[in-house]
């Protein structure tokens, strides 16, 4: 059973223009989502992250919305840019604890 | 080092043979994991280990795969009498004990011939 899912396996967006990618979960114990980009032969590397206590995170290009009672995240990238192209995994943890669960990732590529 | 390291970077293996995957985490961090990366694959949690608790072994696919972590830093991932379906890229991260998500190493990419 899945708990975090991200339905979309790629995505692919012109430069310039927004890329918004999606997540779903199951667990409503969930409290606590990330979001990690990983490049061929790299370790995934963090991104932004959200509580639930939130319903959005903004780091400069990136903003991840929280829809909790859809039980539902997205992440925002605007403007896109080539160097963005990369798997974007998204994750969540519950109660504070350290243990993340993974969604299957979705493979992001910009146009230039 | 400041970062987690893996080694090695990658590995090619007969089948049949057994294989040791070495992740070195960042100091101070007590949490330790192991996930692995199929072709077309999301991240399948493996094995979990915190501070001195035993190990949260529920994501190991068989009694093939064992994981140890000595002193509390070092962890060693054995998987024995290898399989085609082991190739992956073996990923490990840490984590400290006020949660802040994981680093991850750049892997171990296993491939079985």
């Amino acid at each position: 059973d899945q708990q975090v899912k991200q339905n979309s396996p790629s995505l692919s967006v012109q430069e310039g223009r927004i890329s918004i990618l999606n997540c779903d979960y199951t667990n409503s114990m969930f409290d606590y989502f990330l979001w990690y980009k990983k490049y061929p032969a790299e370790g995934p590397t963090f991104l932004i992250s959200i509580s639930s206590i939130k319903d959005k995170n903004e780091d400069g290009r990136f903003t991840v919305f929280l829809n909790k009672s859809a039980k539902h995240l997205s992440l925002h990238i605007v403007p896109s840019q080539p160097g963005d192209s990369a798997v974007y995994f998204c994750a969540a943890s519950r109660n504070a604890g350290n243990m993340l669960t993974f969604g299957g990732g979705t493979r992001l590529m910009v146009k230039p | 080092g400041a970062g987690v390291s893996q080694s090695p970077s990658n590995k090619v293996t007969e089948k049949g043979k057994d294989v040791e995957l070495r992740c070195d985490p960042i100091s101070g961090h007590t949490a330790l994991y192991w996930y692995r990366q199929s072709l077309g694959q999301g991240l399948e949690f493996l094995i979990y280990f915190q501070g001195n608790s035993a190990p949260d072994k529920s994501g190991l696919p068989s009694d093939r795969f064992s994981a140890e972590r000595t002193g509390g830093s070092v962890s060693t991932l054995t998987i024995q009498r290898t399989q085609q379906e082991d190739s992956a890229v073996y990923l490990c991260a840490s984590s400290s004990t006020g949660f802040d998500g994981y680093t991850f190493g750049s892997g171990t990419r296993l491939t079985v011939v």
